[in-house]
């Protein structure tokens, strides 16, 4: 069965570092997201991305954050300058259309720890 | 404000019995629920989407119910088995919009 991957497992970047997160989405899937979960906290929704823009952003996602879908197959969350507060794991999922009837399918997520 | 709370406390249950999970929402209107499996430090996996007039929607052992009177979805997981222990997460599209918003989640344990 397809499924996302991402890329790393686990990063470990200074504060104040770029930093990149990678996923790689099913094929065929058309809507985009990231999310992130802070240990021991819910699944928080970042951004939604379709057609090269952003669908829609939660406050979260600050100027500190953008996405790329450099080409065919990436899909890509840039955080400018780390802070320790970006500590956490980061999923990516894809979906086939962006209506809520259809399931998302997410990655293993990369865990993001700022020292 | 706008909520999707579950019940944030551990659910243990014996294996064999039915395990049931709450979602409650408050000031959204979705047209669809989802539930979600979350095993740790895995990523969520899709299990059932409910339709808001659609009251009940199953899948071998789960079932899943949506009242949109009281805003609340019932998950159960009949006959339970300890490889059903995990965290189990309820989802729903902000209207609208493509932001999807989980509830925190209700660890499950199903004791052998």
């Amino acid at each position: 069965e397809p499924e996302v991957t991402q890329t790393p497992s686990h990063q470990v970047t200074q504060m104040g570092q770029e930093v990149i997160l990678r996923c790689v989405p099913i094929s065929n899937h058309l809507y985009f997201y990231w999310y992130r979960q802070i240990l021991g906290q819910k699944v928080e929704f970042l951004v939604s991305f379709y057609n090269n823009e952003i669908s829609e952003k939660s406050e979260i996602f600050d100027d500190q954050f953008s996405v790329e879908r450099p080409d065919g197959s990436n899909f890509t969350l840039k955080i400018r300058s780390t802070k320790l507060e970006d500590s956490a794991m980061y999923f990516c999922a894809s979906s086939e259309r962006g209506s809520s009837n259809q399931p998302q399918h997410f990655g293993d997520g990369t865990r993001l720890s700022i020292l | 404000s706008q909520k999707i709370e579950q019940n944030s406390e551990a659910l243990n249950i014996q294996e064999g019995k039915t395990a049931t999970l709450t979602c409650n929402y408050t000031n959204y209107s979705p047209a669809y629920l989802q539930w979600y499996r979350q095993d740790p430090g895995r990523g969520p996996v899709f299990l059932l989407l409910i339709r808001e007039n659609e009251k009940e929607k199953r899948k071998e052992r789960l079932k899943v119910t949506f009242d949109t009177t009281l805003k609340q979805s019932l998950f159960h997981i009949t006959a339970s088995q300890p490889a059903d222990s995990a965290t189990y997460l309820c989802a729903l599209e902000a209207s609208g919009t493509y932001k999807y918003i989980f509830g925190t989640g209700t660890r499950l344990k199903v004791l052998a």
